[in-house]
């Protein structure tokens, strides 16, 4: 079946710091990726995704690149702020409407 | 930006007793779902309902789970009776498009914390 495994949380960069959160997937043929970001308080928002091999989803200064040569799609960010601080869900979603999630990974952003 | 909202945002129960939440989608979207949390675990597709019934539904959605959009506004999770193991975050989450599932974006509340005890 479809599965997605996420760098086990929590991480705490300061201000300024490059983020990357790894996620890796498991299924068959060619899933859609996105990466959900919730912050406190909120519902999970769709933060990028990326639908098939070789895309790169951005938004806000987020990046991911979808690996189909390793099953990948790490979250990268050159600098992150403190408003950045949120949890990050991987995700994806193949053939049909449900979409399978990581653990998620809690980012603290201190100043 | 139009939002998904849950009532309550924390709901206490005893084990054996019937809860419903409740969530209001955003008032175009046509695609329903609920999904949840058990702490610490992943997030879990439940079920998706699509013109007035269920279009997918997940092993974890058994007899004891059932959904109902009861008039034009509403979309409640019914539990007929809680377990333990029931203990987790819902999410309920709406989308508007027709088209295919790839190009879906999914609108997400912020959860209602169900403890059972």
């Amino acid at each position: 079946g479809n599965s997605v495994t996420q760098m086990e949380g929590p991480v705490t960069l300061s201000e300024e710091a490059f983020l990357t959160i790894n996620c890796t997937y498991t299924a068959t043929g060619y899933p859609s990726l996105f990466w959900y970001v919730q912050y406190p308080g909120e519902g999970l928002q769709l933060l990028l995704k990326a639908t098939k091999a070789d895309d790169k989803g951005s938004n806000k200064g987020f990046e991911a690149t979808y690996r189909k040569e390793t099953t990948s799609f790490h979250l990268e960010k050159g600098s992150v702020q403190v408003s950045d601080s949120a949890v990050y869900f991987c995700a994806l979603r193949r053939a049909t409407r449900q979409l399978t999630f990581g653990s998620g990974t809690q980012l603290t952003v201190l100043p | 930006e139009p939002e998904v909202t849950q009532t309550p945002s924390h709901q206490v129960t005893q084990m054996g007793q019937e809860v419903i939440l409740r969530c209001v989608p955003i008032s175009n979207h046509l695609y329903f779902y609920w999904y949840r949390q058990i702490l610490g675990q992943k997030v879990e597709f439940l079920v998706s309902f699509y013109n007035n019934e269920i279009s997918e539904k997940s092993e974890i959605f058994d007899d004891q789970f059932s959904v109902e959009r009861p008039d034009g506004s509403n979309f409640t999770l019914k539990i007929r009776s809680t377990k333990l193991e029931d203990s987790a975050m819902y999410f309920c989450a709406s989308s508007a498009t027709r088209t295919a599932a790839t190009n879906e974006k999914l609108f997400f509340g912020s959860g209602t914390q169900l403890s059972v005890l």
